[in-house]
């Protein structure tokens, strides 16, 4: 069984379109997270959820949104997209950060045209 | 920004020890020293952490010297699969966050 797995994969779509990207854990880790790996290859935290609890919303635009319905999962719908949003999402999973680190997803690219 | 300072690429010939070193001279006494990598395209993959004795797991050994203001990540035998771009977090600032530096690319060759 995959530990932190996202859904899909692939995404391409076109300027001004809405999307999810989806992010479900079966660690029963307490703690989710969404990363983004631009194309220079830098890896920034966007958002923490801590039980359903947002945690860390770090500079991104508002039309990012997470959701989280349950500590198992955590969703990143993004509104009017931009070319500036193609990248690779990762979504990872800790529960303690300080002695255990994160697990990661394998990522969602996403390709805006 | 990442508090650790990598070189950004290495070089390793296939079997032989990749040892890739980090700065983290701003590292507190209880924060621990994470170590991750990325192969091409797939997500960040933990290796191993330590705080203040060394440590060796499956995968590889971390040496972290005694002032804690560097460390050493040793793989004993480097394969080909190896070749990825290696992290390394120190400190960590944020009680919930880690943040990744611009890591060292090892190159393992056969």
């Amino acid at each position: 069984d995959t530990a932190v797995s996202q859904t899909p994969k692939y995404l391409v779509t076109q300027m001004g379109n809405d999307k999810s990207i989806k992010c479900e854990q079966n660690l029963g880790h307490d703690t989710m997270y969404w990363y983004k790996q631009d194309s220079k290859k830098f890896l920034k935290i966007m958002f923490s959820y801590n039980n359903k609890e947002l945690i860390i919303n770090e500079t991104v635009p508002n039309r990012f949104s997470p959701k989280s319905p349950d500590k198992a999962h955590l969703n990143l719908h993004i509104n009017s997209l931009e070319l500036g949003d193609s990248a690779v999402y990762f979504c990872a999973s800790s529960q303690d950060l300080k002695v255990y680190g994160y697990t990661f997803g394998s990522g969602t690219r996403l390709t805006v045209v | 920004d990442a508090k650790t300072t990598q070189p950004p690429s290495m070089d390793c010939a296939e079997g032989r020890a990749a040892n890739l070193p980090c700065n983290h001279s701003t590292i507190s006494g209880n924060e621990y020293v994470y170590w991750y990598r990325q192969i091409h395209s797939q997500g960040p993959q933990y290796i191993i952490h330590g705080l203040k004795n060394n440590e060796t797991n499956e995968m590889a050994s971390l040496i972290i010297t005694e002032d804690r203001k560097s460390s050493t990540l040793i793989l004993p035998h480097a394969t080909l699969r190896d070749t990825a771009v290696y992290y390394c977090i120190g400190g960590i600032y944020n009680t919930d966050k880690l943040i990744f530096g611009t890591g060292t690319r090892l190159q393992v060759f056969p």
